[in-house]
């Protein structure tokens, strides 16, 4: 079956501008997480979604990045007023729960640039 | 909170040779640890992972790793590398109350022929 998509693949912006980064997990998966890959990093959790219960928003560096999943399944993340140092890969992944050992299944991500 | 530490940047093996990437975690409890691959271009896919009971786990293409608790490691071998081994990899621990993966920064694995 498919695999975790991500769209777009690449996204090249200029500073300030506002990206949406979209993630279309596997189907059936109720667990859904971004993480964020820096250049020479490794990688680093942003939010996590599960079922309908409100998102672990732990891991977002500042109010400027935000995350919704509608209808428990295709999830957007939103970076306002995009700065040079949010340049990265942004990966997506999904697991068929929330459990610990559950193995998460990962997009091929989005490569942003912010000019 | 936890961490994940892997010591080695970048390694370069001979075609045939053996391999292993060294892992060490820092965590309370028994963690869960992974073990993925990131091939150029492409997404993270899990070569293993360990939650209890025999410490030497055998994972997808000829892959193993072994947990030491005394030493928190989670080293990953191969008896033999082929080229198509080049890639990244990367040690990941779970378990804590977050439902998400603390990653280690990457080991880059170049195959010399």
């Amino acid at each position: 079956g498919a695999g975790v998509s991500q769209s777009p693949s690449n996204k090249v912006t200029e500073k300030g501008k506002d990206v949406e980064l979209r993630c279309d997990p596997i189907s059936g998966h109720t667990a859904l997480y971004w993480y964020r890959q820096s250049l020479g990093q490794g990688l680093e959790f942003l939010i996590y979604f599960q079922g309908n219960s409100a998102p672990d928003k732990s891991g977002l560096p500042s109010d400027r990045f935000s995350a919704e999943r509608t209808g428990g399944s295709v999830s957007t993340l939103t970076i306002q007023r995009t700065q040079q140092e949010d340049s990265a890969v942004y990966l997506c992944a999904s697991s068929s729960g929330g459990g610990f050992g559950d193995e998460q299944f990962f997009g091929p991500g989005t490569r942003l640039t912010v000019l | 909170a936890q961490s994940v530490t892997q010591p080695d940047i970048h390694i370069t093996v001979s075609e045939g040779a053996s391999l292993e990437l060294r892992c060490n975690y820092s965590y309370g409890a028994t963690p869960y640890l992974f073990w993925y691959v990131q091939s150029p271009g492409q997404g993270l896919q899990l070569l293993l992972k360990y939650f209890s009971g025999d410490t030497l786990v055998q994972g997808i293409k000829g892959f193993e790793a072994e947990f030491k608790r005394s030493q928190s490691s989670f080293n990953l071998r191969k008896p033999s590398v082929h080229w198509s081994d080049a890639a990244e990899y990367f040690c990941a621990v779970g378990g804590t109350g977050r439902r998400a993966l603390t990653f280690g920064s990457g080991t880059r694995l170049q195959v010399q022929p």
